[in-house]
């Protein structure tokens, strides 16, 4: 079993479709992480969940919502989502609380194309 | 400025070579730095983290300048399976905010 499972690994929706990404983690972590990475750009920080409390939007629109029920899941909710949206979006999780921080593990993506 | 920058190369070296790569970042009261590898279309994988003595493991070593507020990746006797995307992560605010630089490309050949 992997520390951290995203599903689906591919999708394609309309622009009109509402879809949800699912990711969990098992490795006992506090926080979790939900990156875009689109072709040839660097990894952008969408939303970090700290204890389940939302601490980190960067301007992300709000057609993604995510959702954390608990400290082992994170789901990135989608609708009326752009042609521009296609990109991997990768699910990470770290141990948190300290001023230090540790290294944050990822899933293995879902592949988004939107058409 | 950027939060953290790279050099996106790419860096094209010959098995065997020695190659080094420098990461800056802007935050002064940064805390924790990795260094990640991403091959393509994978997510990115932990390589090692980086600490203010610096650390090695086996053909990498990681160091930290603090004053200056850069990283670094030194890679010895590359391999051709070294070749990937190289990821400098810094945890920019009290172990809630990693950010990834833009990576920078290593191709080896033979």
């Amino acid at each position: 079993e992997t520390g951290v499972t995203q599903t689906p690994r591919h999708l394609v929706m309309g622009m009109t479709n509402k879809k949800s990404l699912k990711c969990e983690q098992h490795l006992g972590h506090n926080a979790m992480y939900w990156y875009k990475q689109s072709a040839k750009k660097p990894l952008e920080l969408m939303f970090v969940y700290s204890l389940e409390e939302r601490v980190e939007n960067n301007s992300v629109p709000s057609r993604f919502s995510p959702e954390c029920p608990n400290s082992s899941h994170l789901f990135l909710h989608l609708h009326t989502l752009q042609p521009e949206d296609s990109a991997l979006y990768l699910c990470a999780s770290s141990q948190q609380g300290s001023d230090r921080g540790t290294e944050a593990f990822f899933g293995q993506g879902t592949r988004l194309t939107v058409v | 400025r950027k939060e953290v920058e790279q050099d996106p190369g790419p860096f094209n070296v010959p098995e065997g070579a020695t190659v080094a790569f420098n990461c800056t970042y802007s935050n002064s009261a940064s805390q924790s730095f990795f260094w990640y590898r991403q091959d393509c279309r994978k997510e990115p994988k932990l390589l090692m983290s980086v600490y203010s003595s610096g650390n090695e493991d086996g053909r990498f070593t990681a160091q930290l300048n603090r004053a200056s507020q850069y990283i670094s990746l030194l890679i010895r006797d590359s391999k051709l399976s070294d070749s990937a995307t190289y990821l400098c992560v810094v945890n920019m605010e009290y172990g809630n905010k990693l950010v990834f630089g833009a990576g920078t490309i290593l191709r080896v050949k033979s």
